[in-house]
């Protein structure tokens, strides 16, 4: 059964880079059917898609946070990073990966983690 | 940007009634070529990361009760829930994926309640 989950710091100061990671277990993140993505949800609030990364290393983001969104994908490790640059207290969220079946639905997702910027 | 706009934002229904949930897309998300609708529907209970429980509109995921249902095409979708039961309560998100390059954008959910 596939499983998501991500890891990361809790608390990022202002202006400085957030940086989560995805493991992938149950199943591996070099199939050729799946992309993998980050979502947020700001507290009490809704879904806001970041960005989707293929094995391959391909990746879409949403043009909202493009100048400040890289991610990247490590299939040696099953893994997928986020890494959001000069965050504000606007950036503070859950942050969920998820899996993507092909560029269409999220049909997988990871638990969650929270991240609070704050100084 | 597709904007998503669910109806109503709350909803509260009694225990065995049937829930309806509206989304409506800016643009039509029908892909002519191959007649399927870009749409996916997830429920999200609290303290929950949100669960796919339709897709291509109308396309059940596997182990969602067969009282979720999708209908609807183009630009107007409706999320039905053909008896509630009490584990049902959630928040109700719809979401697009037909925008080429992708940006996948979702309804502002729609919080449904026991009445």
């Amino acid at each position: 059964q596939l499983q998501l989950q991500e890891s990361g710091p809790g608390l990022v100061k202002p202006s400085e880079t957030l940086s989560l990671t995805c493991t992938v277990s149950g199943g591996s993140i070099s199939s050729s059917s799946y992309y993998w993505g980050w979502i947020r949800q700001p507290p009490g609030k809704g879904l806001e898609w970041i960005g989707s990364i293929y094995y391959s290393g391909s990746t879409y983001y949403n043009p909202s946070l493009k100048s400040r969104v890289t991610i990247s994908v490590d299939t040696s490790k099953n893994q997928f990073s986020l890494k959001l640059s000069s965050v504000t207290a606007a950036d503070t969220a859950v942050y969920y990966c998820a899996r993507l079946y092909e560029t269409y639905y999220m049909d997988v997702w990871g638990k969650g983690t929270t991240v609070t910027v704050s100084s | 940007d597709i904007v998503m706009t669910q109806s109503p934002d709350s909803l509260a229904v009694s225990l065995g009634e049937r829930a309806t949930i509206n989304c409506k897309s800016s643009q039509s998300v029908l892909y002519s070529s191959n007649n399927k609708n870009y749409l996916a529907w997830y429920q999200q209970k609290p303290g929950q990361p949100p669960k796919l429980l339709i897709y291509w509109a109308s396309t059940r995921e596997s182990g969602v009760p067969d009282r979720f249902s999708g209908s609807g095409s183009g630009t107007d979708f409706t999320l039905t829930i053909s008896s509630l039961q009490a584990e049902d309560v959630a928040v109700y998100y719809c979401q697009q994926y037909y925008s080429t390059p992708p940006l996948y954008t979702f309804g502002q959910g729609t919080k449904l309640e026991i009445k």
